[in-house]
């Protein structure tokens, strides 16, 4: 079965707090792999891709592991805006058209 | 530029009535999508077009059906709600191929009474 993996939280941080999410898949053929924001009753939206080599965008780096199929995004210093679902988001690709598989969320809550 | 539009926004049915969501998209993508999200049950793909003039079933199609009407367009009809099918409903698109991730939609919040 497909599956992409992820704590559900919430994590509740203060303002300025760095928050770590991890999200592991079980896929080893997974070819491309993301990151999307999905704030309350609002659609998903993109935060970023993830690299083999890792990539940063301004407070956000996100991590891949192919060896131990798990995914990670780090927040730093973090802001009331951040407060939103993040979804750990992996391609499986199959036949002629590969398929994103969402997880479920993590939750974070920024507090002041 | 106008992305994914879906409509209608919101829509109440009764048990047994029928439905089509619409969908669109203006950044000539090949691709389109149709989820579901329900509390606790992540996004669900129902059905996919990977190019105009293809459709396949994704992991719950069961109750619905899709029309790829042109490269712009991919409608969801629901021939006879249940209230099962009270949820959340998101198309998507992206240009096709590994790599690029989906361009969603706002949504449509379907209850069935």
């Amino acid at each position: 079965r497909k599956e992409v993996e992820q704590d559900p939280g919430p994590f509740n941080v203060p303002e300025g707090a760095t928050v770590a999410f991890n999200c592991t898949y079980s896929n080893s053929a997974s070819q491309s792999f993301f990151w999307y924001r999905q704030d309350c009753r609002k659609e998903p939206k993109l935060l970023m891709s993830v690299y083999s080599s890792g990539n940063e965008d301004g407070r956000f780096t996100a991590q891949l592991n192919r060896a131990s199929q798990y995914i990670s995004l780090l927040i730093r210093d973090s802001k009331l805006s951040d407060s939103a679902t993040y979804l750990c988001v992996v391609n499986f690709y199959g036949g002629s058209q590969g398929n994103l598989i969402f997880g479920k969320g993590t939750k974070l809550s920024v507090k002041p | 530029n106008a992305g994914v539009t879906q409509t209608p926004k919101f829509q109440v049915l009764k048990t047994g009535q029928s439905m089509t969501l619409q969908c669109a998209q203006d950044m000539n993508h090949n691709s389109m999508y149709w989820y579901r999200q329900d509390p606790g049950m992540g996004l669900r793909l129902i059905y996919y077009s990977a190019s105009e003039g293809t459709t396949d079933k994704g992991e719950v199609p069961n109750g619905y059906n899709v029309s790829r009407l042109n490269k712009r367009e991919f409608s969801l009809r629901l021939e006879s709600a249940a209230p099962s099918q009270t949820s959340v409903y998101f198309c998507a698109s992206n240009p096709g191929g590994i790599g690029y991730g989906y361009t969603f939609g706002s949504g449509t919040r379907l209850t069935v009474v």
